[in-house]
């Protein structure tokens, strides 16, 4: 069964910094690009950017919204995902989901606050 | 960027009622459009992959359709666990863009 469980949300102050973490199970977590995605209370999500498979490399690809401010990695022999925020601003303010390629499968996810 | 945008944002229904729900992008997404279900303090489901693929597990009450920038999503006979929020997802495109919402709600 294929499972994904964010973690690491929580208050953070603005200007600050903040890594989430996604636990992956029940699939070869190599042989899949993982997204990131988030979405204000009430609103639609937003993608924030993806990283790929063992295939193409492990690349990165950002959405224009947060490149520069947010890194994705991933440690693949723990099968986890993980999402590093920096210079968080009130509007990061989310739930913060991770998910697989084709957005087929999304954990629970993180909420997010940024707030003085 | 691609804009999706979503028809109708609220849409008040009776249980064996067929709706449909509208995604039209700003450009061709070549039928890379994905529809996804979401209920109040939960993950998005994916009910539709690529216009009209029936994730596994959906009721067949559930279909898309749709080609260029025109995109329908439709359920054919409302259920009482149907209602909620629907999304529109494109993946043609960088950055990946969702449409804005469709609220379902019982009339």
């Amino acid at each position: 069964e294929v499972k994904l469980l964010e973690s690491g949300g929580g208050l953070v102050q603005p200007g600050g910094s903040m890594r989430l973490s996604c636990a992956a199970s029940g699939f070869t977590f190599t042989d899949f690009y993982m997204n990131w995605i988030r979405q204000p209370a009430g609103k639609a999500p937003e993608w924030l950017g993806f990283i790929r498979n063992k295939a193409n490399g492990y690349t990165t690809e950002y959405n224009p919204s947060v490149k520069g401010r947010f890194t994705i990695s991933r440690d693949n022999t723990q099968n986890m995902l993980y999402l590093q925020m920096n210079t968080l601003r009130a509007e990061d303010t989310a739930t913060y989901y991770c998910a697989r390629r084709y957005f087929d499968f999304w954990g629970p996810g993180t909420m997010v606050t940024v707030s003085s | 960027d691609i804009q999706m945008t979503q028809s109708p944002s609220f849409l008040s229904a009776s249980v064996g009622d067929r709706v449909t729900i509208n995604c039209k992008a700003s450009q061709n997404i070549n039928k890379y459009l994905n529809w996804y279900q979401q209920k109040l303090g939960e993950a998005p489901k994916r009910l539709i992959y690529n216009t009209n693929n029936l994730q596994t597990g959906i009721p067949s009450r559930f279909s898309g359709s749709g080609s260029g920038t025109d995109y329908t999503l439709t359920i054919s006979s409302l259920q009482p666990e149907d209602f909620a929020t629907y999304f529109c997802l494109q993946h043609n495109s960088f950055p990946l863009t969702f449409g804005s919402g469709t609220k379902l709600e019982i009339k």
